[in-house]
């Protein structure tokens, strides 16, 4: 177990549809990052946030936001959403840039 | 964020060591040498990291070459539940200032099957 909490765990939807993804990092743990994993793809960074405030921005749709609140657990909405986001996302968390980071066990998102 | 080079697949047999290779010839003096796997969709669960100097922990040795430029994880007793998608990431420390504040980006990495 890595300390961090994602849910839910499993999520099926229809397109056109907006769903809400929430991570709990571990306690103490500054930084979050969404990361998006395809089946096609690679684990791909979307956006990092760092006690509530975003540091660095991957390769996000407009449609994707995310945010991270004062109690340092963070949201990724997705919107409007297509066959194409049909995907794991996963949430990592870590003290600082320099130490490790770990991540929860992703949300698997199905588009239907 | 440099840039690392794996081979994409390697194999190994059951109780001997696994040696994965990472090329990053392009790494700059403040990154660092991470080593992640996956598990079959898991989430990435981390190995082991370092700057300049051999580290090691229960899990596994990283060994970096003096000019930083390759490195090689080495599981010393690889078991079948090693078998995973093994990732090389260098990576900027927060302190070391512009605006990645420590991404990871993730390469293909290595698949490593352990054979029995």
């Amino acid at each position: 177990d890595s300390g961090v909490t994602q849910t839910p765990k499993h999520l099926i939807t229809a397109t056109g549809q907006r769903v809400t993804l929430r991570c709990s990092p571990r306690s103490g743990d500054l930084s979050v990052y969404w990361y998006q994993q395809s089946l096609d793809q690679g684990l791909q960074f979307l956006i990092q946030y760092y006690n509530g405030e975003e540091r660095a921005k991957g390769n996000i749709l407009e449609r994707f936001s995310a945010q991270q609140f004062p109690d340092l657990h963070s949201e990724l909405n997705l919107s409007s959403l297509e066959l194409g986001d049909s995907a794991l996302y996963f949430c990592a968390s870590s003290s600082s840039g320099e130490t490790e980071a770990f991540f929860g066990q992703g949300t698997r998102l199905t588009v239907v | 964020d440099a840039k690392t080079t794996q081979p994409p697949s390697m194999d190994c047999a059951e109780g001997r060591a696994a040696n994965l290779p990472c090329n990053h010839s392009t790494i700059s003096g403040n990154e660092y040498v991470y080593w992640y796997r996956q598990i079959h969709s898991q989430g990435p669960q981390y190995i082991i990291h370092g700057l300049k100097n051999n580290e090691t922990n229960e899990m596994a040795s990283l060994i970096i070459t003096e000019d930083r430029k390759s490195s090689t994880l080495i599981l010393p007793h690889a078991t079948l539940r090693d078998t995973a998608v093994y990732y090389c990431i260098v990576r900027v420390g927060l302190g070391a200032g512009g605006t990645s504040y420590g991404k990871l980006t993730f390469g293909q990495g290595t698949i490593l099957t352990v054979h029995p």
